[in-house]
């Protein structure tokens, strides 16, 4: 089955201490993105990537790290979370990041919650 | 800047009645695309329809239709026949080409409750 795999799906952690959420699609996609979702903010795209090796910053990117070192994994890294990261966090590929009609394929999403 | 507005917080609308949720949209780049994705209570983000910048027809898909009106900067989706399965939160995107850096933004979305 086509998918977008996020883990885990819920995390609760402590100011600080470094987290890692994975993501992973086995559609061969070539562009895959990180978003969190916040009530009235809708998605904000974090980061995003256009292939492997070839990461860029979205729109609210400060505080997080990405890599692309393979084509279909593409985890997000909070070396020390903050509680204003507490959010609703979703992974999404597209099968070509240049063409306009490919729509996202969504992970389940992460819900974090840091205290 | 590249920016959608979803002026409806929150609607409610008839089991079997049509429905309207608003987008505007505002772009400078002559291509991009819109798109209006559904997510249940369940959390997951579906996606529903598709219309390019280009696209002289409105698109459908099933019982969702896209208003596309161009001069007006506006993408409205239209649910006929609405349902209980569609109460959910829609949200309206846009994805620009290369002047906008190929990402995606979306609006702040709308959360539509079906009455039965």
């Amino acid at each position: 089955e086509a998918q977008v795999t996020q883990n885990p799906r819920y995390l609760i952690t402590v100011t600080g201490k470094k987290l890692t959420v994975t993501c992973s699609q086995n559609m061969n996609h070539e562009y895959m993105s990180w978003y969190r979702q916040d009530p009235g903010l809708g998605l904000r795209q974090i980061y995003y990537s256009m292939n492997v090796e070839a990461t860029d910053k979205g729109d609210v990117p400060e505080g997080y790290k990405v890599s692309r070192k393979e084509k279909r994994n593409f985890p997000l890294i909070l070396e020390s979370p903050s509680p204003n990261q507490t959010s609703l966090y979703f992974c999404a590929s597209r099968e070509d990041g240049r063409l306009y009609n490919s729509p996202l394929h969504f992970g389940n999403g992460t819900r974090l919650t840091v205290t | 800047a590249q920016k959608i507005t979803q002026t409806q917080p929150g609607m409610f609308v008839q089991e079997k009645e049509a429905v309207t949720l608003d987008c505007t949209y505002d772009t400078s780049d002559p291509s991009y695309g819109l798109f209006w994705y559904k997510q249940p209570s369940s959390g997951e983000m579906i996606f529903l329809i598709y219309q390019g910048s280009y696209d002289q027809q409105n698109a459908t898909e099933g019982r969702y239709s896209l208003n596309f009106q161009k001069a007006r900067k506006s993408a409205n989706l239209v649910i006929s026949a609405s349902q209980l399965g569609d109460s959910a939160m829609y949200f309206c995107a846009m994805r620009e080409g290369r002047g906008g850096g190929f990402k995606t933004i979306f609006g702040a979305g709308t959360r539509l409750f079906v009455k039965a």
